[in-house]
């Protein structure tokens, strides 16, 4: 089945230790976003990607990096987590093809804990 | 801000009785959607109504739009205890491919 895949599930580090969380989509869709959760509130975009075209969010800390080297894999890199990092992260996608109408497909979600 | 706010922000009903919850967002859009949340898992797409749409039926679900008072309002009818979540509305930034979530509703079903 067609789906957005999120690896791992669960993430501990260390306070300041890097960090990769990655993201694959067997949608080919063109679009992907990065979203940082926390407990109980609304999902906050970090950044997004349409193709290679990469958009960043004017709130989103130096500290995060993103990279897109093809279609269906996306990753998050936190160059040095804080206890503040420590979050669900959660990959979307969705294909502007049809036009801006599109719904978001999202992964199951990475966990992150900072110790 | 341009998140959109929703109430009540918790929920808690019997099974069997109807739940709504209410979206209310700030800009023009030309659609809404709706998403629900699992506790710890990722959000799935519900039902999308257009600017143009004032009511959606899905199943149990009932979307209802207000572009003049710039609301929405979720009805799910019948409730099981399968519908505990959070959910959440979603109204995508013109211009823009991203979206805007509201704060979410959090439901809780008791058997």
């Amino acid at each position: 089945d067609a789906m957005v895949i999120q690896n791992p599930r669960y993430q501990v580090t260390q306070f300041g230790k890097p960090v990769t969380l990655s993201c694959s989509q067997t949608l080919n869709h063109n679009v992907m976003y990065w979203y940082q959760q926390k407990s109980s509130q609304a999902p906050k975009l970090l950044f997004h990607y349409y193709d290679k075209d990469f958009n960043n969010e004017a709130d989103t800390p130096d500290n995060f990096q993103s990279r897109r080297p093809n279609t269906s894999f996306c990753f998050l890199d936190i160059r040095s987590p804080g206890l503040g990092d420590a979050a669900m992260y959660l990959c979307a996608t969705s294909s502007l093809d049809r036009g801006r109408e599109e719904t978001q497909y999202f992964g199951p979600g990475t966990r992150l804990l900072v110790l | 801000s341009q998140q959109g706010e929703e109430d009540p922000q918790a929920l808690s009903i019997q099974e069997g009785e109807n739940a709504t919850m209410n979206c209310s967002y700030k800009t023009s859009i030309n659609n809404l959607q709706w998403y629900r949340q699992n506790s710890g898992r990722g959000l799935v797409h519900l039902i999308l109504i257009r600017s143009n749409e004032r009511e959606k039926h899905s199943g149990r679900l009932r979307v209802t739009l207000d572009t003049s008072k710039k609301s929405s309002s979720l009805l799910i009818t019948a409730s099981r205890a399968a519908d505990t979540a959070s959910y959440f509305c979603a109204t995508p930034v013109a211009g823009t491919y991203k979206y805007i979530f509201g704060t979410g509703t959090r439901l809780k079903v008791l058997a």
